[in-house]
């Protein structure tokens, strides 16, 4: 039903192993966002790409390393990660960056040994 | 102090009850203002966007309140449907980028 996917849907990994998590949005958007949420947290903004170009980074580590090459697709690569990066990371894409209806996948679930 | 504050709930009402979630902020330079909903184990989607004269969508308002960063959503004639999360959103400055509430939990019984 959502015009977001995402994949792999569930992931558990070492902390020496590097992966990628992938986003791929069908619904003609020009702007793609990485969230993470972690148990009882709320939603938290990683990255923002506009028509492919990066327009938010916030703070996040760069173990975490966002791709975005083209306005329907987003990966995050992901190397050296620690335990307290097991969360779920949703990705959500909209019309243009600055538009506040943003729509969801559902998720990559990450689990780090 | 958290950038969106919720009561997490969860809240139990019966059918056919009105709710009311209430939802605050910090940044005095917030400018929009939204409830989304979250399905258990599902992804959250746009309910409904607040503005500074309230609105209201069939069972569903939401007033906002500025000088006191406070932010209602008001549920009547409450459904088993809707059982799910809300979602309390702000966007400071119109970037797209979305600050989220930990969400208040609803379940309505029959």
């Amino acid at each position: 039903e959502t015009g977001v996917t995402q994949t792999p849907r569930h992931l558990v990994m070492g902390m020496t192993n590097k992966k990628s998590l992938k986003c791929e949005q069908h619904l003609g958007h020009n702007a793609m966002y990485w969230y993470k949420q972690s148990a009882k947290k709320p939603l938290e903004l990683m990255f923002v790409y506009n028509f492919k170009e990066q327009t938010e980074n916030n703070s996040v580590p760069s173990r975490f390393s966002p791709e975005c090459p083209n306005s329907s697709h987003l990966f995050l690569h992901l190397h050296t990660l620690q335990p307290e990066d097991s969360a779920l990371y949703p990705c959500a894409s909209s019309l243009r960056d600055f538009d506040n209806e943003q729509f969801f996948g559902p998720g990559t679930r990450l689990t780090v040994l | 102090r958290k950038e969106v504050e919720q009561d997490p709930g969860p809240f139990n009402v019966p059918e056919g009850a009105t709710v009311a979630f209430n939802c605050t902020y910090s940044n005095s330079a917030s400018q929009s203002f939204f409830w989304y909903r979250q399905d258990c184990r599902k992804e959250p989607k746009l309910l409904m966007s607040v503005y500074s004269s309230g609105n209201e969508d069939g069972r569903f308002t939401a007033q906002l309140n500025r000088a006191s960063q406070y932010i209602s959503l008001l549920i009547r004639d409450s459904k088993l449907s809707d059982s799910a999360t809300y979602l309390c959103v702000v966007n400071i400055g119109n970037t797209g980028k979305l600050i989220f509430g930990q969400g208040t939990t609803l379940q309505v019984k029959p």
